[in-house]
């Protein structure tokens, strides 16, 4: 298995909802990412996971919350979130430590709409 | 914080045509990466390079890390439509450093005309 797979595709959510997003990948990769991608700019990281320990937060805002509950998944949790939070999310995953330089595998993303 | 300088920006182009497009900065990397995403999908990774002048070839793609480490140019020859989509650089400078330095350019937008 050498894919990153995202749940949901997409999301619609009211500004007052609690939504999760779901990460989940079994190429034995130690680290997760957390990436938002706006229409036309490239991917911005959020949050790195290395050896399901959170090693950085991007200063993001506290109403994006992940949690990595084990070494195949990462969730992200949403909650009380701005219409300017619409954007793509991508998870990706890579080896851990010097490793990560062999490149990271993305997911397909979810699209997340705030209403 | 650091910046990749991707150019062009956006390309338009006939089917059969080559593509050239180019990622500098004023750091060193040590490794380089293209990915290409497609609209509503994640990066996928074509090409990754680890060593200073290597060329690196997949299908019709070819890519080299520079002389110096601190640019790197993807080629793709004989476009066909289905290259359509944005390509990005992406690098890392530091070597078993910290995890999420994996640092984009701003992606290079290609049509092919057929």
């Amino acid at each position: 298995d050498t894919e990153v797979t995202q749940t949901p595709k997409h999301l619609v959510m009211g500004m007052t909802n609690k939504k999760s997003l779901k990460c989940e990948q079994h190429m034995g990769h130690r680290a997760m990412y957390w990436y938002k991608q706006k229409a036309k700019k490239p991917p911005e990281l959020m949050f790195v996971y290395s050896y399901e320990k959170l090693s950085i937060n991007e200063s993001v805002p506290s109403r994006f919350s992940p949690e990595c509950p084990n070494s195949s998944l990462l969730n992200l949790h949403l909650h009380a979130l701005q219409p300017e939070d619409s954007a793509l999310y991508l998870c990706a995953s890579s080896q851990a430590g010097a490793l990560a330089n062999y490149g990271y595998t993305f997911g397909s993303g979810t699209r997340l709409t705030v209403v | 914080g650091q910046q990749l300088n991707q150019s062009p920006q956006s390309m338009f182009i006939q089917e059969g045509e080559d593509v050239s497009m180019n990622c500098t900065s004023s750091s060193i990397f040590n490794t380089w990466l293209w990915y290409k995403q497609d609209p509503g999908e994640g990066p996928v990774l074509l090409i990754a390079l680890y060593k200073a002048g290597e060329l690196t070839s997949n299908g019709r793609l070819t890519a080299q890390f520079g002389i110096t480490r601190k640019d790197s140019f993807l080629n793709i020859s004989a476009s066909i439509p289905s290259d359509v989509g944005i390509y990005f650089c992406a690098g890392q400078l530091e070597y078993g450093g910290s995890q999420g330095n994996l640092i984009f350019g701003k992606g290079t937008k290609l049509s092919v005309k057929p």
